[in-house]
């Protein structure tokens, strides 16, 4: 049973405008959220995290969004570049006492077009 | 220097060969993972360590058993795998309780033919 869903498998999106990426979560008892950002044959790289007591997180380009009421979360990308062309992955974690261990959504391809 | 590094990078092998992938971490977290990727499926978790103790095995198949020697190093054995079992594998670390945040190695493009 999936707890993080993206249910977008793809994006387009033109050079300098905004890329929103969605990502919905099934389990209340989440504390963190994560974005991931993956390029062909590397692994994962992480992006930005959120608390679950915050609703907004902002880091330059990147902002993620959180609505714990619709169980939501959104990135947003502004403006997009070229570089930023890759799939993001939405994670969501419970702590426990060995750390935290992710849950992971399918990922979203973003493609940015100059 | 690579914060988690996975050897090897690629790998085929026979059903009946045994097999070990590789993960190193020089970050000094206390937590290290193994996920799986396989094609249109979201990472899954396979196990977790927390000061070299297993502490989470998500229901995985004998056939991978994983070793936590030390901290810093994290080993998963492989043998009998099946063919449906070729994903990639990739390895992670976090700092534990104090962060969520776990930083991935590039991966193992595992292959059973």
């Amino acid at each position: 049973d999936q707890q993080v869903k993206q249910n977008s498998p793809s994006l387009s999106v033109q050079e300098g405008r905004i890329s929103i990426l969605n990502c919905d979560y099934t389990n209340s008892m989440f504390d963190y959220f994560l974005w991931y950002k993956k390029y062909p044959a590397e692994g994962p790289t992480f992006l930005i995290s959120i608390s679950s007591i915050k609703d907004k997180n902002e880091d330059g380009r990147f902002t993620v969004f959180l609505n714990k009421s619709a169980k939501h979360l959104s990135l947003h990308i502004v403006p997009s570049q070229p570089g930023d062309s890759a799939v993001y992955f939405c994670a969501a974690s419970v702590i426990s006492n060995s750390g935290y261990a992710l849950n992971f959504g399918k990922g979203t391809s973003l493609l940015v077009t100059p | 220097e690579t914060g988690v590094t996975q050897t090897p990078r690629h790998l085929v092998m026979g059903m009946t060969n045994k097999k070990s992938l590789k993960c190193e971490q020089h970050l000094g977290h206390n937590a290290m993972y193994w996920y799986k990727q396989s094609a249109k499926k979201p990472l899954e978790l396979m196990f977790v360590y927390s000061l070299e103790e297993r502490v989470e095995n998500n229901s995985v198949p004998s056939r991978f058993s994983p070793e936590c020697p030390n901290s810093s190093h994290l080993f998963l054995h492989l043998h009998t795998l099946q063919p449906e079992d070729s994903a990639l594998y990739l390895c992670a670390s976090s700092p534990g309780p104090s962060s969520p945040v776990a930083f991935f190695g590039q991966g193992t493009r595992l292959t059973v033919v």
